[in-house]
């Protein structure tokens, strides 16, 4: 069975203060790692796709990379308007086309 | 504006009382999914489509139904709602099955079962 393991649970930063989430997944054959960022009371939004180990994909302060066990998410300089729950999916390729999600990180940066 | 919609947005109702939880998308994408999200247990699929009149189940069906007559709606139906079901629920949408493409969601649907 796939599974999708986020670290931490929580992360309360202080702008400008760097740093990383981790996504850890087990699946057999991955075709693709997602990340989304879901703000309170909204639905999630897609940030990236990562297809193999190796691959990185960048969008303002927010930097994804993939390995064969686990996935990172890293913040550089963060803002305030980073708040939000990180979460991330992994797709194994299945005929249900299911995402197998994280719980999600919540990052809270101060000001 | 590329989107998916749910409606109502927020839904109190009792139990036994059957509801229908609407879906729609504006970009002529195939595959649509329907989610919950429970805190601790993250977000698990309960249904899904890969095209007109084809649906399946996911990870968690029980006490759902769904259609698929047009592309672009895929209702979600709960027949005898029980306190159980109380939650929030996202629809989402992707181009193609079979595709690693992202899928998108929409705003949520929260339902209280009373």
């Amino acid at each position: 069975e796939d599974q999708v393991t986020q670290s931490p649970e929580a992360l309360r930063l202080q702008e400008g203060e760097s740093s990383s989430l981790n996504c850890s997944y087990t699946v057999s054959g991955l075709r693709g790692l997602f990340w989304y960022r879901q703000d309170p009371g909204k639905g999630p939004e897609f940030l990236f796709t990562l297809y193999s180990a190796g691959e990185e994909k960048e969008k303002e302060r927010l930097k994804a990379t993939l390995t064969k066990k686990e996935s990172f998410l890293h913040i550089t300089a963060p803002k305030p308007e980073d708040s939000a729950t990180y979460l991330c999916a992994a797709y194994s390729g299945g005929s249900n086309y299911k995402l197998t999600f994280g719980k999600g990180t919540l990052l809270t940066v101060n000001p | 504006e590329a989107q998916v919609t749910q409606n109502p947005r927020y839904l109190i109702t009792v139990t036994g009382k059957k509801l229908t939880v609407t879906c729609s998308q504006n970009m002529n994408h195939e595959y649509m999914s329907w989610y919950r999200q429970d805190p601790g247990l993250g977000l698990r699929q309960i249904y899904y489509s890969m095209n007109v009149e084809v649906t399946d189940k996911g990870d968690v069906p029980e006490g759902y139904k769904v259609s698929r007559k047009e592309k672009r709606n895929f209702p979600l139906i709960l027949e005898s709602p029980s306190p159980n079901q109380t939650s929030l629920y996202f629809c989402a949408s992707s181009p193609a099955v079979y595709s690693n493409q992202p899928q998108h969601f929409g705003d949520g649907t929260r339902l209280s079962i009373l």
